[in-house]
């Protein structure tokens, strides 16, 4: 049983446009965390959300992303206007503080493909 | 800063071989490490983890064991099988770290030969 289900699976858009991802996780977790990969390459961190704000951003972060949690439950990742470089896959996990550190259950991730 | 270091691929290997893929990292604090596996069109999946030295993580016949003096993880395997072709990531998270954020190591891609 996953612990989190991302929508949609892969997204095609043109560049410029904006593109909402979500994340919906099954319990009620406080940490949540976006991650982004570039086909074939590493998984690069982009952002975590703590208590409804954001707590550490990446340097790929910028402007043009943005996080919420719209219904204090589903969690969303905008990029206002998507540039041909945002095609990637990205995943969303939720986290859970154990007394080691905060275990991260990853999405199966979106695919999102700028054209 | 944190970081991941694995071995370069993609390893090629034959059903039934040892597979042996090193992973060494640099934290502040005492890290957890993880092996997350993704396979072909797939997600992350979290395949092993250890969260103190001496720990050996295990799953599917895979094994690692954190080794701090050494600051390794390594990942074994005894017999391969053409289901484990997949690209195996190395990844730390650290309380030390803001907000215990996974750092994950480059990808090790793996492909398993009849």
């Amino acid at each position: 049983e996953p612990e989190v289900t991302q929508t949609p699976s892969h997204q095609v858009t043109q560049m410029g446009q904006e593109v909402i991802l979500r994340c919906v996780p099954i319990s009620n977790h406080l940490y949540f965390y976006w991650y982004r990969q570039i086909l074939g390459q590493k998984v690069e961190f982009l952002v975590s959300f703590y208590n409804n704000e954001i707590s550490e951003k990446s340097e790929i972060f910028d402007d043009q992303f943005s996080v919420e949690r719209p219904d204090g439950s589903n969690f969303t990742l905008k990029i206002r206007s998507t540039k041909l470089e945002d095609s990637a896959m990205y995943f969303c996990a939720p986290g859970v503080r154990v007394p080691q550190n905060t275990e991260a259950f990853f999405g199966q991730g979106t695919r999102l493909t700028v054209v | 800063g944190d970081s991941v270091t694995q071995m370069e691929g993609p390893v090629t290997l034959s059903e039934e071989a040892f597979l042996t893929i090193n992973c060494t990292y640099t934290a502040t604090g005492y890290p957890s490490l993880f092996w997350y596996v993704q396979y072909p069109g797939e997600g992350l999946q979290l395949l092993l983890k250890a969260t103190k030295a001496d720990d050996k993580g295990s799953n599917k016949g895979f094994e690692a064991t954190y080794r701090k003096e050494t600051t390794s993880f390594h990942l074994e395997k005894g017999s391969v099988q053409v289901s484990d072709s997949a690209v195996y990531f190395c990844a730390l998270s650290t309380r030390e770290t803001s907000y215990d954020k996974v750092i994950f190591g480059p990808g090790t891609s793996l492909s398993v030969i009849p």
